[in-house]
């Protein structure tokens, strides 16, 4: 039930873009985008709904295939803010939304200059 | 506007001995979760509750962990007796409830959480 996240790291220069994918074996009601780095809270990133309503921070952008229940975080001309740990976290689809999330592992990005 | 607040940041025990975490959410959430993240893992899900009620509790090891949000704002977790691989940072969130919110999913958002070592 746990969703798979890739890549498990990554290692960038500043300006350099990435992606970080997770997908579910279940239907998906949203998706969650957190970073935490080390030692810190989860922050917020982003939420994408079924449906395609999408909530979230405004210089990152992320999409979600319903039919595939894979959703991808995507980092242009990266900064070295940009480090730390990602986590997707899925909300089945029961009907409605329960807020209780399942993690993935993370994908550890370094971002260095 | 406040964070989530959680107490103590850091908690070192003896296996087998009790422990006790804190937690306030942000003024006017209903909904307040615990979890449990090991190092180099994803927080995992022990509680949810629904203001005072418990929305989901599948993943709490009720032989040993407890939980209560008796006045449906604050709330403790324990831990009683401690195990060794109990040892990881318990995280408290908060999220407005979807009726309140009108939203249709939620952010929660994260305390700092408490490092727990057992020993």
């Amino acid at each position: 039930q746990q969703p798979v996240q890739s890549p498990q790291a990554v290692i960038l220069r500043e300006g350099e873009d990435a992606v970080i994918n997770c997908s579910s074996s279940k239907a998906l009601y949203s998706v969650h985008w957190y970073r935490q780095k080390h030692g810190e809270a989860p922050v917020f990133l982003m939420i994408l709904l079924k449906g395609g309503e999408q909530k979230g921070h405004d210089k990152i952008s992320a999409s979600f295939n319903e039919k595939k229940q894979q959703s991808s975080l995507y980092l242009t001309a990266s900064q070295l803010s940009y480090s730390g740990t990602y986590f997707c976290g899925t909300e089945r689809d029961c009907g409605g939304s329960q807020g209780n999330l399942i993690f993935g592992k993370g994908t550890k990005l370094s971002v260095k200059p | 506007e406040a964070g989530v607040a959680q107490s103590p940041r850091y908690k070192i025990i003896e296996k087998r001995q009790s422990v006790a975490f804190w937690c306030n959410p942000i003024s006017g959430h209903a909904t307040l979760y615990w979890y449990q993240q090991i190092l180099g893992q994803g927080p995992k899900l022990l509680i949810q509750f629904q203001n005072n009620g418990v929305v989901d509790d599948s993943q709490l090891p009720k032989d040993r962990f407890s939980a209560e949000r008796l006045k449906g704002v604050d709330s403790t977790l324990k831990i009683q007796p401690a195990k060794l691989e109990d040892s990881a940072v318990y995280l408290c969130a908060s999220s407005l409830d979807v009726a309140t919110s009108g939203s249709i999913s939620d952010t929660q958002y994260f305390g700092p959480g408490t490092r727990l070592t057992v020993l």
